[in-house]
């Protein structure tokens, strides 16, 4: 079945640090491919997404590139902030498998920047 | 801007009680989700809806589960008889598009508690 696969965490690190996320999936088919971000004591918001092969998508200073060669999908910030800290959802969607579609996500990713 | 509500943000409820959780997606959206998060776990799919009907279920989603649009606005998921491994945040998530293409916009969550 479609799967998604993150780093494990928690990842901790200082304020101005290069993050990288790794992620990635399996999937029948073409899905589009998202990072969700989830706060504490939030629901899960989307960061960004990228729905076709060698797009990039980007928010808030980060950035991820649909690689359908090596199935991935890792997500890159050149300096965090504290108020980075927070858990990362990789997720991916397949195209026209029902009308409403799914979302899978990977198991989560706890960041902690420290000041 | 626009969100999504969710009603109750905790509810405590005894095994084998019946539990409504309550959701108002974003008005102008068409497809509605409910997933779960159990504590330090993965998001889970549990249910699409499109169109006044599932449009897809996941295996969690048993004959416990049931979802509903009662009235136009209101999207509402009923566990039947609840067991203690129901205790988990449950999410709503509505989308314009549907999760094939678009972004889930996710509400902040109800917090079950089985006892």
């Amino acid at each position: 079945g479609d799967s998604v696969t993150q780093m494990e965490g928690p990842v901790t690190l200082s304020e101005e640090a290069f993050l990288t996320i790794n992620c990635t999936y399996t999937a029948t088919g073409y899905p589009s491919l998202f990072w969700y971000v989830q706060y504490p004591g939030e629901g899960l918001q989307l960061l960004l997404k990228a729905t076709k092969a060698d797009d990039k998508g980007s928010n808030k200073g980060f950035e991820a590139t649909y690689r359908k060669e090596t199935t991935s999908f890792h997500l890159e910030k050149g300096s965090v902030q504290v108020s980075d800290s927070a858990v990362y959802f990789c997720a991916l969607s397949l195209t026209f498998r029902t009308n409403a579609g799914k979302s899978t996500f990977g198991d989560g990713t706890t960041l902690t920047v420290k000041p | 801007e626009p969100e999504v509500t969710q009603t109750p943000s905790h509810q405590v409820t005894q095994m084998g009680q019946e539990v409504i959780l309550r959701c108002v997606p974003i008005s102008n959206h068409l497809y509605f989700y409910w997933y779960r998060q159990i504590l330090g776990q993965k998001v889970e799919f549990l249910v699409s809806f499109y169109n006044n009907e599932i449009s897809e279920k996941s295996e969690i989603f048993d004959d416990q589960f049931s979802v509903e649009r009662p009235d136009g606005s209101n999207f509402t998921l009923k566990i039947r008889s609840t067991k203690l491994e129901d205790s988990a945040m449950y999410f709503c998530a509505s989308s314009e598009w549907g999760a094939n293409t678009g972004e889930l916009f996710f509400g902040e969550g109800s917090r079950l508690t089985v006892l």
